[in-house]
């Protein structure tokens, strides 16, 4: 099977701008996650979409969201862009349980 | 939330050494332990992971040992070769959901 494709996997952008990243999970997994990796904080949880809803929710701010489309794929949108937003995004898919596939992330760079 | 702490933060060790990373957790109720190996500039990958019905499990030269009443867990590398050094995490899901609480990860580097 072929395993978790993330684009783009770079990216640079500027302070206010806004950027959608995409997702494509192992083929049968229906649950996606999204983590914001940075050396400070290291990997912290966004949020999770199974069957196109949003299923879990970790504390970050309106301006990330997501959505998953009936094919499982995900995207993840970061409005008003902040230098903070600098991270390694990484999506994970799942059948539902626990053990979590990544995928090799989008390097984004605001500047 | 689940509150995950590991240690240390880095590791180094001769070839052939053996590496122990150690994860504490807050909340009695997780029964998933798994462990992450990321490579520079690669992507987490699972390694290994042990549920809390069994105090041990093994896979080559790597383990993971659960002391459920202490809740703490950790990773063995035994024999460490070059190819092991990465960041590792473990991860412990949290809130009575599945989704996983990270360590901070820990830089494992083998000297030749």
């Amino acid at each position: 099977k072929a395993g978790v494709t993330q684009t783009p996997r770079y990216l640079i952008k500027t302070r206010g701008q806004q950027v959608t990243l995409s997702c494509s999970p192992i083929s049968g997994h229906r649950s996606v996650s999204w983590y914001q990796q940075t050396p400070g904080q290291g990997l912290q949880f966004l949020f999770e979409y199974f069957s196109e809803t949003q299923r879990n929710k970790g504390n970050f701010p309106g301006r990330f969201s997501g959505r998953q489309f009936s094919n499982s794929r995900s995207e993840m949108n970061v409005s008003t862009l902040e230098l903070g937003d600098s991270a390694l995004y990484l999506c994970a898919s799942s059948m539902g349980g626990e053990t979590q596939y990544f995928g090799p992330g989008t390097r984004l760079l605001v500047l | 939330g689940e509150n995950v702490e590991q240690h240390p933060s880095t590791l180094s060790v001769q070839e052939g050494d053996s590496a122990v990373i150690k994860c504490t957790y807050s909340d009695s109720a997780s029964n998933y332990f798994p462990w992450y190996k990321q490579e520079l500039g690669k992507r987490p990958q699972l390694i290994i992971d042990i549920r809390s019905n069994v105090g041990e499990k093994k896979d080559q030269r790597i383990a993971v040992t659960l002391n459920k009443t202490a809740k703490h867990f950790s990773l063995h590398i035994t024999e460490t070769q070059p190819e092991d050094s990465a960041v590792y995490f473990c991860a412990v899901p949290s809130g009575g959901s599945y989704i996983p609480t990270f360590g901070r990860g820990t830089s494992l580097i083998v000297h030749p």
